[in-house]
């Protein structure tokens, strides 16, 4: 298994503004993701993060909206820049290890004014 | 491409009755299936997966799901539903020896005393 810690749990940001969210594990894992979830609605893979290399996005997700660091092979950052309304959401970490499930964080609920 | 469907978005039951939630996939290859729920202000906990081996997996709280894959479903299934078990349930496939967990919409549970 894999224990995630991520922060902040919650953020109320102006518009404009940029919001760095945190995600570490408890141990080393290959493939981290971050996901978007709308309230009540379902999970939408925004990239994967990498280590030693770019993350890779996924249609409709660029790196200079959502830019994201892997330093190493238990942590990793998503930024989301320049926030409008329209990016109030539920971010998610996620990490799988080999064939197994894939594990959460609690999630960050950003809200933009 | 991989894709899930869940088909309800809501299924209402009384406490002591079965539950089930419905999922359909899509997937080239044999497929890797997994079942999430949510409870409010929370991220996703693991309940169960289907990976090989016998088509009737048992996880979590007393959920099971059956794998069929001449219908290419993995439904989940609870004998008695508790009050406790009303959240939000999502699906998820990924390809073997995929990376990219795609998941369903969702369906919330509501289990009625």
């Amino acid at each position: 298994s894999a224990v995630i810690s991520q922060k902040p749990s919650r953020d109320i940001c102006q518009r404009g503004t940029s919001l760095t969210i945190q995600c570490q594990v408890d141990s080393q894992v290959t493939m981290m993701f971050w996901y978007r979830q709308q309230p009540g609605q379902s999970l939408t893979l925004i990239a994967t993060a990498n280590q030693g290399s770019e993350a890779t996005y996924e249609s409709g997700f660029v790196i200079d909206k959502f830019p994201i660091s892997r330093p190493n092979l238990t942590f990793s950052t998503l930024t989301v820049s320049n926030m409008s309304p329209e990016d109030s959401s539920i971010y998610l970490c996620s990490v799988r290890k080999g064939d197994t499930e894939a594990f959460f964080g609690q999630g960050t609920r950003l809200t933009v004014v | 491409a991989q894709s899930v469907a869940q088909p309800e978005d809501q299924v209402n039951v009384a406490e002591g009755n079965p539950l089930t939630v419905k999922c359909t996939y899509s997937v080239s290859g044999n497929p890797y299936l997994f079942w999430y729920v949510q409870y409010p202000n929370r991220g996703l906990q693991f309940l169960l997966k289907y990976i090989t081996g016998d088509n009737l997996v048992k996880g979590s709280y007393g959920f099971e799901a059956e794998f069929n894959k001449s219908q290419t479903s993995f439904h989940l299934k609870k004998p008695s539903a508790l009050v406790s078990d009303s959240a939000l349930y999502f699906c998820a496939v990924i390809k073997a020896a995929g990376n990219k967990l795609t998941f369903g919409g969702g369906t919330r549970v509501l289990v009625k005393p």
